[in-house]
């Protein structure tokens, strides 16, 4: 059974940067992309960018270029998603999801890691 | 770029009716590539339906998706209380996803 397992919620100043982690199981994790959605407090789901693990290879959100980074770790098949120089607007439930079905559809998700930023 | 939306905001019906969503695309789309989630308070989103008519699965066969072009619609045929979430449609283009802005189903 796929499984993707996020890291505790963080809180963090203005400026700062964060890093979310996602640790997943039950699938071969070489093979398929790692998506991060995130959504402010109640607002709609926003799209990040996708990591693909085989190769490292990425593609971000216009909106997040120059800010963030994915990386992952195949040795603990565990992604991780970090943003710097945080702001209010940055507050949100992060989310990682695997496409496993196919490489662009996030289909299992983790259940969330939510990021407050407030000085 | 691709711009989803979705209407109505909110749909609020009894249970055992129909409820009709609707997600439309600023310019054609590939069926192939849209895809509906479902929000349940307070939890992740859930795959629903993608190439816009497949469910996923698990998902009840009241959840059914059609649509073509720039027209899209998620229908659940018998509302059921544990229906009560925020759907979202979301399409995949030029290695890139967008997200519509959601539609809350309510039960009167």
């Amino acid at each position: 059974q796929v499984h993707l397992v996020q890291s505790g919620a963080e809180m963090k100043k203005p400026g700062a940067s964060v890093k979310v982690s996602c640790k997943t199981s039950g699938y071969n994790f070489n093979d398929h992309y790692i998506h991060w959605v995130r959504q402010a407090p109640g607002q709609g789901l926003e799209w990040m960018g996708w990591i693909n693990p085989n190769s490292d290879g990425t593609n971000y959100a216009q909106k997040f270029q120059g800010r963030i980074t994915m990386t992952t770790d195949t040795s603990i098949r565990t992604a991780h998603m970090e943003l710097s120089r945080l702001t209010s607007d940055d507050t949100a439930v992060y989310y990682c999801a695997g496409g496993i079905l196919q490489k662009w559809l996030p289909d299992q998700w983790g259940q969330g890691t939510l990021v407050t930023v407030s000085s | 770029e691709v711009v989803l939306t979705q209407s109505p905001g909110t749909l609020s019906l009894s249970p055992g009716e129909r409820a009709t969503l609707s997600c439309r695309a600023s310019q054609t789309v590939y069926s192939s590539y849209l895809t509906w989630y479902q929000q349940m308070p307070g939890q992740a989103p859930r795959l629903l339906i993608y190439g816009a008519s497949t469910r996923a699965t698990g998902i009840p066969d009241r959840f059914s998706g059609r649509g073509s072009g720039t027209d899209f619609t998620l229908t659940i045929s018998r509302l059921e209380p544990e229906d009560v979430a925020v759907y979202y449609c979301q399409y995949y283009v030029n290695s890139a996803l967008t997200f519509g802005g959601g539609t809350k189903v309510e039960i009167k």
